[in-house]
């Protein structure tokens, strides 16, 4: 099993620029997150999925978009990229949306925009 | 005020010591508590869940003051592998599986 992965490891955009970060988990969870982690701000949640077909929005959704392809995979989308967005981006998954189910994480995108 | 409140460190200890987090939370209706453990550049992992008897995992600790809405956690024998940042985490709330993170607190375990 390989859990959790996401592409790519890292990306450089230029301020305008849009692009997809790929999620995908192999442990069949229905749920799946996507945070983004700043210095001194902890991990913050994007968006999430609680099942397949449904997406709902996190603490910080603006300027972002998700996909629930299936239910192995949930894309984050930034349609026109800002210098703000640079951060570190992690994907995870957990079985259903109750509340004491773990959450496993990928390990992460570094995405810079210049 | 934070949501999830770390002192963020950095604890210096040398091997072997004990070495106590801390953590508060502002939401009374969390109903899950956990730390996860984050190496530099690396992905969180779970460590462990905290439950109101307290928990022990090895030379892992964790304590839930429902009350006083604190967390605790307890590394004793302190490994060079021990050192990352320690995430106090909990559940937002709520029926859907929402964590909220603190910052983390950094621990260095000297030789």
């Amino acid at each position: 099993n390989a859990g959790v992965t996401q592409t790519p490891k890292f990306q450089v955009l230029k301020t305008g620029q849009s692009m997809t970060l790929q999620c995908a988990q192999d442990m069949n969870h229905n749920s799946m997150y996507w945070y983004r982690q700043d210095p001194g701000m902890g991990l913050r949640l994007i968006y999430y999925s609680a099942s397949e077909g449904t997406t709902d929005k996190g603490e910080v959704p603006n300027g972002y978009n998700v996909s629930r392809l299936n239910k192995r995979e949930f894309s984050l989308r930034l349609e026109s990229a800002a210098p703000s967005q640079t951060s570190v981006y992690f994907c995870a998954s957990s079985d259903i949306p109750r509340v004491q189910e773990t959450q496993y994480f990928g390990p992460g995108t570094r995405l810079l925009v210049l | 005020r934070k949501e999830v409140e770390q002192d963020p460190g950095p604890f210096n200890v040398p091997e072997g010591a004990t070495v106590a987090f801390n953590c508060t939370y502002s939401n009374s209706a969390s109903q899950s508590f956990f730390w996860y453990r984050q190496d530099c550049r690396k992905e969180p992992k779970l460590l462990m869940s905290v439950y109101s008897s307290g928990n022990e995992d090895g030379r892992f600790t964790a304590q839930l003051n429902r009350a006083s809405q604190y967390i605790s956690l307890l590394i004793r024998d302190s490994k060079l592998s021990d050192s990352a940042t320690y995430l106090c985490v909990v559940n937002g709330g709520g029926a859907t599986n929402k964590l909220i993170f603190g910052t983390g607190t950094l621990l260095a375990v000297q030789p």
